[in-house]
């Protein structure tokens, strides 16, 4: 089946610096990848669209200033959380869409932890 | 603004017996529906989608659609308590997005 990884799997930083997440199909090509966010007891919410080669659509109420995203390759995007403050604090699950196949389905990444103290 | 909804729970069955999970979703022209377990801690994974009207089946799993009432939901058959989990409904919209459900957690007791 088709693998999302994501590095780091947790991080700790401290308010202030930045944070990069990144997200790679490992078995298959991505031409869109989805950056969703999780607060505890909270469904996923969907941050940004990422799109190989060109800018990420946001969806409202994200600050694109703020995170930062790039999709270099097909297999690559990277989220930045730039500044982090503690209300930063959440999981962060990266998803990808194979470039072939079936357009229904979505596979996801492990999550990213970030507490940001 | 587009709505998947879902109550959260906890649904509580013995070991054993049918579970039954349900979603309702605002958007007349969704076409494509998913089921997806989280298991606390950890990121979703896909159990099952449904695009027709009707029920669709794998293994101890049924998931059922009705777009005329903007309906789908989930049964899982012989619940084990490894099926204790947060089950995430979601709906496609366009550009291959995905709108969540906020979840219905699932307790199974032996």
């Amino acid at each position: 089946g088709a693998v999302v990884s994501q590095h780091p799997s947790w991080v700790i930083c401290k308010s202030g610096t930045s944070v990069k997440i990144e997200c790679r199909s490992l078995d298959f090509q991505a031409t869109t990848m989805f950056w969703y966010r999780q607060f505890p007891k909270q469904s996923l919410m969907l941050m940004a669209t990422s799109n190989e080669g060109s800018k990420a659509t946001y969806e409202q109420g994200v600050e694109k200033d703020k995170f930062l995203i790039n999709h270099a390759s097909l297999t690559l995007s990277t989220l930045t959380v730039t500044s982090a403050h503690p209300e930063d604090s959440s999981f962060y699950i990266c998803s990808a869409r194979d470039i072939v196949g079936s357009s229904y389905e979505q596979y996801f990444g492990p999550g990213t932890r970030l507490t940001v103290t | 603004q587009k709505e998947v909804e879902q109550n959260s729970g906890p649904l509580s069955v013995p070991e054993g017996a049918i579970a039954s999970l349900n979603c309702t979703y605002s958007d007349r022209g969704s076409q494509s529906f998913f089921w997806y377990r989280q298991y606390s801690g950890k990121s979703p994974e896909l159990i099952m989608f449904i695009y027709s009207n009707g029920d669709k089946e794998d293994g101890r799993f049924t998931a059922q659609l009705n777009k005329a009432s903007q309906y789908v939901s989930l049964l899982i058959r012989d619940s084990q308590p490894s099926d204790s989990a947060t089950y995430l409904c979601a709906v496609k919209e366009a550009g291959n997005m995905l709108t969540f459900g906020g979840g219905t957690r699932l307790m199974v007791k032996p």
